[in-house]
């Protein structure tokens, strides 16, 4: 079992539509990032985050610490948000991320 | 510079030969990492470096990979006796400290033939 599981893996839909992408882990860490990779290779940071929610525009991320469980909320969705979207967390103790496997996101105008 | 930056941005060569693959951090970055993305799956460590040395090389997959930083700022992963499947984008990201926010080069995308 992977140490870090998104779901889902594929997810299309309608523009404005409201996204969310779960993140689960089954180990102890220090943060979670959430990263966007758009087609291409290149790979963006959102967030990083280790208790709590952040808000940045029109993306929101939420950690429960307890449940080993994040979020990522796009709201207002748009087609440019179409890219996939990366959850990594930083085992504690250690450094360096550990990546799931990413959540293909669509947005159809 | 302004950003990670990483070269070649391809790089297709015959099995077994040997390659390079230079990433030069944010300048000030102590901390630089080495990742590998195969087709359809997530990054995958390969070495992280804390100044000139490598603190934790436990994801290089055989002796075939080695990886050097020597002034602490660029850093070079070498492949030696490539195989097909080493095919991969190659990423690379630098952060101030290694507790801080990474961020990531556009990736080199190697193709062994």
């Amino acid at each position: 079992k992977n140490e870090v599981e998104q779901s889902p893996q594929n997810l299309t839909a309608q523009e404005g539509e409201f996204i969310t992408i779960n993140c689960s882990y089954s180990v102890g860490i220090s943060a979670l990032h959430w990263l966007q990779q758009h087609p291409g290779g290149g790979i963006v940071s959102l967030f990083m985050l280790s208790s709590g929610k952040k808000k940045h525009g029109r993306l929101i991320a939420t950690i429960n610490i307890q449940e080993k469980h994040s979020s990522l909320h796009i709201t207002a969705s748009h087609p440019r948000d179409s890219a996939v979207y990366i959850c990594a967390v930083v085992r504690g103790g250690a450094d360096g991320l550990t990546f799931g496997k990413g959540t293909h996101l669509i947005i159809q105008p | 510079g302004a950003g990670v930056s990483q070269t070649p941005s391809n790089k297709v060569t015959e099995k077994g030969k040997y390659v390079e693959l230079r990433c030069d951090p944010i300048s000030g970055h102590t901390a630089l990492y080495w990742y590998r993305q195969s087709l359809g799956q997530g990054p995958e460590f390969l070495i992280y470096f804390q100044g000139t040395g490598a603190a934790d090389d436990s994801g290089l997959p055989n002796d075939r990979f080695f990886a050097v930083r020597p002034e602490g700022s660029v850093s070079t992963l070498k492949i030696q006796r490539t195989e097909r499947g080493d095919s991969a984008v190659y990423l690379c990201a630098s952060s101030l400290t290694g507790k801080t926010e990474a961020f990531f080069g556009q990736g080199t995308r190697l193709t062994v033939v």
